[in-house]
C-alpha cells in the first residue's frame, strides 16, 4: 500500500518555466490537498479537492493551477515558475471532505525556481 | 487571526531522556487539535488528535495533553529514542462558516542524541 505518492521528488526551474507537479494517492480518499512549506512557516494550503470533481483555493493559491484528474489524482501546475514559489510541496489526501480529518502526506517535492 | 505557536523551536536531548513541547493556539472556534511527526525529508504523519472533551492521550511513548481554556497542548516524550529526532508539528482544525479551516503551526525540531 504506497499511500500518497508524489513526483517528481526534486526539481529545478529556470524563471518563467512551467512544470505540473503530479500526486496520487490510493486509500479511496475522497479529498486532497496541495501545501507548500516554507522554513520558519506553518504548511500553507495552496488548493484542495474536496470531492472528486471540485477544486477550490487555499490560503496561498497564486500562482498555482490544479487538475482532479480522477478521484485518484491531484496535480498542481505552475505557469510560469517564479523565484518565490521555492518550496517543498506536500500532497495529502483525507477520507472525508472535511478539514480536520487525519490527513495523510506524499513524501514532499522539494522545488528550486533559479 | 487564528495563530498557532509552538515552544521551543529547536531542542537536544540526550537518549533516554524525557521532553515536553508546548503548543498555544488563538484559533476560534475550536474543533480539533493534532500532533504530527515529520522526519528529515518526509511528509507529517499523525501521531495523536485532541478533541475539545478530551484532556489526554497516549500513543505509546507519545502523550498530548489539551487544556482547552487556555488554549494550551503539550506533547510529552517519555525515554526518548534516536527515531524520535524529528520535527512536530501542531496543528489546530477551527470551525468558520465555508467548513473546517487548519493552522499549522511551525513546528518543533527536536533531535536525540547519544
Amino acid at each position: 500500500n504506497a499511500g500518497v505518492t508524489q513526483t517528481p521528488k526534486f526539481q529545478v526551474l529556470k524563471t518563467g518555466q512551467s512544470m505540473t507537479l503530479q500526486c496520487a494517492q490510493d486509500m479511496n480518499h475522497n479529498s486532497m490537498y496541495w501545501y507548500r512549506q516554507d522554513p520558519g512557516m506553518g504548511l500553507r494550503l495552496i488548493y484542495y479537492s474536496a470531492s472528486e470533481g471540485t477544486t477550490d483555493k487555499g490560503e496561498v493559491p497564486n500562482g498555482y493551477n490544479v487538475s482532479r484528474l480522477n478521484k485518484r489524482e491531484f496535480s498542481l501546475r505552475l505557469e510560469s515558475a517564479a523565484p518565490s514559489q521555492t518550496s517543498v510541496y506536500f500532497c495529502a489526501s483525507s477520507p472525508f471532505a472535511s478539514e480536520g480529518t487525519e490527513a495523510f502526506f506524499g513524501q514532499g517535492t522539494r522545488l528550486t525556481v533559479v | 487571526k487564528n495563530q498557532v505557536e509552538q515552544s521551543p523551536q529547536s531542542l537536544i536531548i540526550l537518549e533516554g531522556k524525557n521532553c515536553t513541547l508546548q503548543c498555544n493556539y488563538t484559533v476560534s472556534p475550536f474543533s480539533n487539535l493534532r500532533w504530527y511527526k515529520q522526519d528529515t525529508g518526509r511528509g507529517p504523519v499523525s501521531l495523536t488528535i485532541m478533541t475539545f472533551s478530551e484532556n489526554t492521550k497516549s500513543n505509546g511513548r507519545y502523550t498530548a495533553t489539551l487544556d482547552a481554556d487556555t488554549k494550551q497542548s503539550s506533547l510529552h516524550i517519555t525515554a526518548s529514542q534516536l527515531s524520535d529526532s524529528a520535527s512536530y508539528i501542531c496543528v489546530v482544525t477551527g470551525l468558520t462558516g465555508g467548513g473546517n479551516k487548519l493552522t499549522f503551526g511551525t513546528g518543533t525540531q527536536l533531535k536525540v542524541e547519544l
